[in-house]
């Protein structure tokens, strides 16, 4: 039982590169959130989805995009990055709005 | 704007105490409150929720303590172990249109319990 998977674990890319996160889960959730962490800030929400097909901006969705072409997935994807996006990245899943939020063991990203 | 305030951002106790983290809201339409236990190089994990039709809620060690009038709520941990010591998220989520979910993050609480 995987639950949440994140692929990769860690990166560091350079200045304007670009790379997609992957997330998977196994748990037929309907909901998918991808957050970054950073000291001090807590958790903050980039994008969602509620279902296959769907996505939605979250609080901080500048720099980002997201994809979620099958239910069991969602990926997050950066087109340049910017060492302001250094973080820690996590995917999660919930079977419902506002209940137990999975979430997988997060990407750390360095971008120099 | 952080629409929810944690407090304190770090905390030592020793192996028994009871270790208290406060979090405060001002969104009146908030109606789901987890705390979440994140343990270092793991994702974060829920550990116990409440919702505002209740006062107080108790898992094993854990205790949410929920005061609506004053938009506060605040986990209590008995009899802590050395094994809880993590960060610890407050949460707090409300419905937006279209059935959305949105919930906010407080900054987190860094528990140390030492032997």
């Amino acid at each position: 039982n995987a639950g949440v998977t994140q692929t990769p674990k860690f990166r560091v890319l350079k200045t304007g590169q670009s790379m997609t996160l992957l997330c998977a889960q196994d748990m037929n959730h309907e909901y998918m959130y991808w957050y970054r962490q950073d000291p001090g800030m807590g958790l903050r929400l980039i994008h969602y989805s509620v279902g296959e097909g769907t996505t939605a901006k979250g609080e901080v969705p500048d720099g980002y995009n997201v994809s979620r072409l099958k239910k069991q997935n969602f990926l997050l994807g950066l087109e340049s990055a910017a060492p302001s996006q250094t973080s820690v990245y996590f995917c999660a899943s919930s079977y419902l709005p506002r209940i137990e939020a999975f979430f997988g063991q997060g990407t750390r990203l360095t971008v120099v | 704007q952080q629409q929810v305030k944690q407090s304190p951002q770090s905390l030592i106790v020793q192996k028994g105490g009871i270790p208290i983290i406060n979090c405060a809201y001002e969104n009146t339409a908030f109606d789901y409150f987890p705390w979440y236990q994140q343990f270092p190089g793991k994702g974060p994990a829920l550990l116990i929720a409440i919702r505002p039709d209740v006062s107080e809620k108790k898992e094993g060690r854990f205790t949410i303590s929920f005061n609506k009038s004053a938009k506060q709520f605040s986990l209590h941990i008995m009899d802590s172990q050395p094994g809880d010591s993590a960060t610890y998220f407050c949460a707090a989520g409300a419905g937006e249109s279209g059935g959305y979910q949105k919930v906010t993050f407080g900054t987190g609480t860094k528990l140390q319990v030492i032997p």
